[in-house]
């Protein structure tokens, strides 16, 4: 079990730039989750997959965010022509139904739009 | 909809001692779940300790344990014995289901260890 692996770890990019951040979920957990966390808050919900269907999106989620799981395994999060205000911690988690729900988090990828 | 609600932005107490971390929710679930996750300077979100809401036995883990309180949505976690190492953000979070709701966070406690 190696755990929640995300990459890149930290971001720097122009504002206006697509960025993408990928997450390897723990082997075999079937359910994985985006969240997004600013400084001095708790993660927010961002999007939620069962294998490879995306079952929700939050409602603060713009349109210029996809996230996509093509073969439920690893997921993808891109976000088109960035804005400041979308530097925050990306985090990704995953779980298992069986594990009792117990969500498992990766170590987050940094983004910061200058 | 849920809400997790913690109350105390941060919090201090000297090594050795206990200290006790407040948490309320709400929710409309009858099947739920309870977290409560650490957050150091290295920002990775690691799980202290979880306790299922149909369980009345509060759930312990080493120096963790909780004081689950159905009836009044209580959920606080007390550290006994604090070590340099347990100081970080600590996270209440509620679990009832996958999606938006699925996991819900509070805003957080500051904990900071005097030695």
């Amino acid at each position: 079990d190696t755990g929640v692996s995300q990459n890149p770890r930290h971001k720097i990019t122009k504002r206006g730039q697509n960025v993408t951040f990928r997450c390897d979920p723990i082997s075999e957990h079937n359910r994985l989750y985006w969240y997004r966390q600013t400084l001095g808050q708790g993660p927010e919900f961002l999007t939620y997959f069962q294998n490879e269907a995306q079952l929700e999106k939050s409602r603060l989620l713009s349109d210029r965010f996809s996230a996509e799981r093509p073969k439920g395994s690893f997921s993808t999060l891109e976000i088109q022509r960035t804005e400041q205000g979308d530097s925050a911690m990306y985090l990704c988690a995953s779980s298992l139904r069986t594990s009792g729900n117990t969500i498992y988090f990766g170590e987050g990828s940094w983004l910061t739009v200058v | 909809a849920q809400t997790v609600t913690q109350s105390q932005p941060e919090m201090s107490v000297q090594e050795a001692e206990t200290v006790t971390l407040s948490c309320t929710y709400d929710t409309s679930e009858s099947d739920y779940y309870l977290f409560w996750y650490k957050q150091p300077p290295s920002r990775q979100m690691i799980l202290v300790i979880r306790q299922e809401a149909y369980k009345q036995q509060n759930a312990t883990e080493n120096r963790f344990s909780v004081n689950f309180q159905k009836a009044a949505k209580s959920f606080s976690l007390k550290i006994s014995d604090s070590q340099l190492g347990d100081a970080a953000m600590y996270f209440c979070a509620c679990y009832s289901g996958g999606g938006a709701d699925g996991l819900t966070f509070g805003k957080g406690t500051h904990l900071i260890i005097q030695p």
